[in-house]
């Protein structure tokens, strides 16, 4: 059973647009929600994360929107750059693990 | 301030072969985690630790133990490696999943043949 789901599995977007990946999960447990960035070569890195009691979190360029009657969140690039091209994951806490989604490569061409 | 160091970062194995995976980190954090990575599949939850002397299972388990002698290295073991077991891992540590989410290494890239 795939607990976080995520689509789509890749996206291109051109320099300037928005970027947009969306998430559902189906654990009512999980109480944090973080988006993980990572380039070819490297590690995950963490890039912003949200709890269920906030609709919306804002960071620089990036967004999370979440709505947890219908157990979804989204992240949403703005002016999406060359330099944001990379496979972006989402994920869901509870109790003592993380739990991922399959993963988004996104290509923001010039 | 290292974060999360992973050794090796590259192998190559024969099937049947055995090796150790190292993680350490510096951050004195009590969580750590053993993912790996396959295209399409995301990463995948092998084990987990909760603090030193504790190790438990997570979503894919089969063909893998863990140990957590020291609170700071968490180690990861493949008795007899099969070509399946071909993938990428991280490891990955946290002082709360929960609130700050994990800190992760660069990865170990593991070829079986």
């Amino acid at each position: 059973q795939q607990q976080v789901k995520q689509s789509p599995q890749s996206l291109i977007v051109q320099k300037g647009g928005i970027s947009i990946i969306n998430c559902a999960y189906e654990n009512t447990a999980f109480d944090y929600f973080p988006w993980y960035q990572q380039f070819p070569g490297k590690g995950p890195a963490l890039l912003i994360a949200i709890r269920p009691d906030v609709s919306e979190k804002k960071e620089g360029r990036f967004t999370i929107s979440f709505n947890k009657s219908a157990k979804q969140f989204s992240l949403h690039i703005m002016d999406s750059q060359p330099g944001d091209s990379a496979t972006y994951f989402c994920a869901a806490a509870g109790y003592s693990t993380l739990t991922f989604g399959k993963g988004t490569m996104l290509l923001v061409s010039p | 301030n290292a974060g999360v160091t992973q050794t090796p970062k590259f192998r190559v194995l024969k099937t049947g072969q055995s090796m150790t995976l190292l993680c350490a980190q510096d951050m004195n954090h009590e969580y750590m985690y053993w993912y790996r990575q396959d295209p399409g599949m995301g990463l995948r939850l092998i084990h987990y630790s909760v603090g030193e002397g504790t190790t438990a299972k997570g979503e894919v388990p089969d063909g893998y133990n863990v140990s957590r002698l020291k609170k700071q290295n968490f180690l990861l073991g493949l008795e007899s490696a099969a070509p399946s077991q071909t993938s990428v891992y991280f490891c990955a540590s946290s002082y709360s999943i929960r609130a700050g989410g994990a800190f992760f290494g660069q990865g170990t890239r593991l070829t079986v043949v």
